[in-house]
């Protein structure tokens, strides 16, 4: 079965801390994954877009990784700030068609001033 | 830029009644899903439409149906609500299928099922 899992489910750091949110899937034949925010009482935003060809996407302060072979992705954010508190997100897509993508649980992420 | 609009926002339900959550979208996108977000789950997809006048099952259907009359529109429908239907909603279209294309997500629909 396709599984998509996020550890730790809730994370805090202090400001200015680099941090690493891990995603980790089973099946390692995927399409795509993609990395999403999600801020309270809103909606889902795409961050960042890995094709299974790529090893790395960046945006900003996000670099998002991607380690088929064992399973894994990270993401990546330099020199947090408190705007980035919000809850991360990975979705794997393992084919084109609707019905093929995975949502993680999330990770809820707290910069402290 | 609208993008993806959920209405309503909030609603609380008797066990029993039957509502309506309507999803609307200016992208000129082809394709629309409904998930629902439960705590520590992720987001599971209910239905979903590739195009107007079409709709088809996702991972979660049951207790649920729904329509897409317009291009722009797709409706989801509780027929006899139930609490284990208490959930937050999310609409999401987009022009490709979802596994090749990037989703933009409506700000969500909070229901409650007393």
């Amino acid at each position: 079965k396709q599984e998509v899992t996020q550890i730790p489910a809730a994370l805090s750091v202090p400001e200015g801390e680099n941090l690493v949110l891990n995603c980790s899937f089973t099946d390692s034949a995927i399409y795509n994954l993609q990395w999403f925010r999600q801020d309270p009482g809103k909606g889902l935003t795409s961050l960042l877009l890995i094709q299974s060809s790529q090893r790395e996407q960046t945006s900003g302060r996000l670099n998002a990784s991607l380690d088929k072979s064992s399973g894994r992705s990270t993401l990546y954010i330099a020199a947090s700030q408190p705007g980035d508190s919000a809850t991360y997100l990975c979705a794997v897509s393992w084919g084109t068609s609707y019905d093929k993508v995975i949502f993680g649980p999330g990770t809820s992420l707290s910069v402290i001033p | 830029n609208a993008g993806v609009t959920q209405t309503p926002k909030f609603r609380v339900l008797k066990t029993g009644q039957s509502m309506t959550l309507l999803c609307a979208q200016d992208m000129n996108h082809e394709y629309m899903y409904w998930y629902r977000q439960d705590p520590g789950m992720g987001l599971r997809l209910i239905h979903y439409s590739v195009g107007e006048g079409t709709t088809a099952k996702g991972e979660v259907p049951d207790g649920y149906n729904v329509s897409r009359l317009k291009k722009q529109n797709f409706l989801l429908g509780l027929e006899s609500a139930a609490p284990s239907q208490t959930s937050v909603y999310f609409c999401a279209s987009s022009l490709r299928p979802a596994g090749a294309n990037v989703l933009t997500f409506g700000a969500g629909s909070r229901l409650t099922v007393l």
